[in-house]
C-alpha cells in the first residue's frame, strides 16, 4: 500500500544550523509529493511540492527533491530561524487518486 | 478573502452521542476533504467530496458520514461516538480536488469524547 515514513522528532537545532528532515515513501505508480507545515496555533499549510521524478520543490528557503530511485523526498534548509519552529509533515498523493497520505510529522525546535 | 472556516472550534461529547462538524471552503473551491488528526500523528483521510458527490472514502467505519451542499460547504457526522474518536478534525478545500493540487486547511474542530 501507500505510506510515508519520516524521521521522528523532536529535532532541536540552533539558529543558522543546517536542517535535514528525512522522508521516504512507498507508493504504486508516480505519486505527487508534498511537505506541509503546522506552525503553533495555525492550520496546516503547504510548504512545497513536487509532482514528478527529479523535480525540486522550494519555498521560504526550504528545498526537497523527488528521488524516485531512493523513494525519498528529504526536506532541507541551509540556515534555520527561530520562526521555522513547527511540525513538518511529509505527504504523498497517489497518482489518479485524490486523498493525501501524511507521515506522522516531525516537530522542529529552533533555539536562538 | 476568507480561508477555510470550521465550526465549532471545540466540542465535548460523551460516548454514544452524535456530532456534526461544519466546514465552509474558500470561495470558488468545489472540493472538500475531511481528515482526522489524533494527537502526535499525521492527519488521516476520511472523505473527499466534489460537486456534492463523494469521490473518496478512507478506512473509517460507517459511523462516519459526510455530505456537501450546493454552496460547496460540507458537514461531517459521527454517530455512536467512541473515546477513540477524540481528535482534531480538519477540513481542507481545493479548486477541483486533483491529486497534485494544493490543499487549504482550516484550523480544525477539536473533539473530545468523554
Amino acid at each position: 500500500g501507500n505510506s510515508v515514513t519520516q524521521m521522528e522528532g523532536p529535532v532541536t537545532l540552533s539558529e543558522e544550523a543546517f536542517l535535514t528532515i528525512n522522508c521516504t515513501y512507498t507508493a504504486t505508480g508516480y505519486p505527487s509529493l508534498f511537505w506541509y507545515v503546522q506552525y503553533p496555533g495555525e492550520g496546516l499549510q503547504l510548504l512545497l511540492k513536487a509532482t514528478k521524478a527529479d523535480d525540486k520543490g522550494s519555498n521560504k528557503g526550504f528545498e526537497a527533491t523527488y528521488r524516485k530511485e531512493t523513494t525519498s523526498f528529504h526536506l532541507e534548509k541551509g540556515s534555520v530561524q527561530v520562526s521555522d519552529s513547527a511540525v513538518y509533515f511529509c505527504a504523498l498523493s497517489p497518482n489518479r487518486d485524490d486523498k493525501i497520505i501524511f507521515g506522522k510529522g516531525t516537530r522542529l525546535h529552533i533555539l536562538p | 478573502d476568507a480561508g477555510v472556516t470550521q465550526s465549532p472550534t471545540h466540542l465535548i461529547k460523551t460516548r454514544g452521542q452524535q456530532v456534526t462538524l461544519r466546514c465552509s471552503p474558500i470561495s470558488g473551491h468545489k472540493s472538500v476533504s475531511w481528515y482526522q488528526q489524533v494527537l502526535g500523528q499525521g492527519p488521516q483521510f476520511i472523505f473527499q467530496y466534489y460537486e456534492k458527490e463523494e469521490r473518496g472514502r478512507g478506512n473509517f467505519p460507517d459511523r462516519f458520514s459526510a455530505r456537501q451542499f450546493p454552496n460547496y460547504s460540507s458537514e461531517l457526522n459521527v454517530n455512536a461516538l467512541l473515546l477513540g474518536d477524540s481528535a482534531l478534525y480538519l477540513c481542507a478545500s481545493s479548486l477541483v480536488g486533483a491529486s497534485d493540487e494544493k490543499l487549504f486547511f482550516g484550523s480544525g474542530t477539536q473533539l473530545s469524547v468523554l
